[in-house]
């Protein structure tokens, strides 16, 4: 069974960066598509762009590119979301999720999360 | 604003049905079956309920589905059940790197 663990909350400071990590579990990761995606405070879900876990290229959805980063480590099935110069709009849960069911660009098996809140 | 347009709320009574829509262009859910819809609530991640406009993943219950006209996507809940009282987020593919999302319907079982 796929299962996403992602790392706990974080509490930063304006122009600071932070590292999320997401391991996958129960799938050859090689394998799975990890996605991330953003849900702010009382708002919906953000697609931010998704690594080829197979080739290593990262595709950014508009509005995500310049300060985010996708990465990943194969040799502990991570991948890592890098955020630099944090702003205090990009306070939100931050959620990692494998692509199922071909390109069928759903998501069944998400990450529980990590928060981020960015403060001074 | 968000690039797909769901009403911000909608309610039935339990047993009955409701339908959630899911407005957007030709350039995206008029264009692709890739139209998703999930269910989140309070404080958990979301739950994937239907896949490419009408297909229900292992596990589903069946009272769910889906549908689409034109650049309109629907989720019915047929018999709602006091646990469906969650968020449902419809998302579609819009393109090479370009998923949008709708900005959410809360939906409440009276």
């Amino acid at each position: 069974q796929v299962q996403l663990m992602q790392s706990g909350s974080e509490l930063k400071k304006p122009g600071a960066s932070v590292k999320l990590s997401c391991k996958a579990s129960g799938c050859t990761f090689t394998s799975c598509a990890l996605n991330w995606l953003r849900q702010a405070p009382g708002h919906g879900l953000e697609w931010m762009g998704w690594m080829d876990s197979k080739g290593g290229n990262p595709a950014y959805a508009q509005g995500f590119t310049g300060r985010f980063v996708f990465s990943l480590d194969t040799s502990v099935s991570t991948a890592y979301l890098q955020i630099s110069g944090l702003k205090a709009e990009d306070t939100a849960i931050y959620y990692c999720a494998k692509e199922g069911y071909g390109d069928s660009n759903a998501f069944d098996i998400w990450g529980q999360g990590t928060m981020l809140t960015v403060s001074s | 604003q968000s690039a797909l347009t769901q009403p911000p709320s909608a309610s039935g009574s339990r047993g009955q049905s409701v339908a959630i829509s899911c407005t957007g262009t030709s350039s995206d859910v008029g264009a692709y079956n890739s139209v998703s819809w999930y269910q989140q609530h309070p404080g958990k991640a979301p739950k994937l309920m239907i896949y490419e406009v009408n297909k229900r993943p292992s596990g589903v219950p069946d009272r769910f589905s889906g549908s689409k006209s034109g650049n309109t996507a629907s989720l019915t809940v047929s018999g709602l059940h006091t646990e469906d009282e969650a968020d449902y987020y419809c998302s579609s593919f819009a393109g090479t790197n370009n998923l949008l999302f709708g900005g959410g319907t809360k939906l409440t079982v009276l």
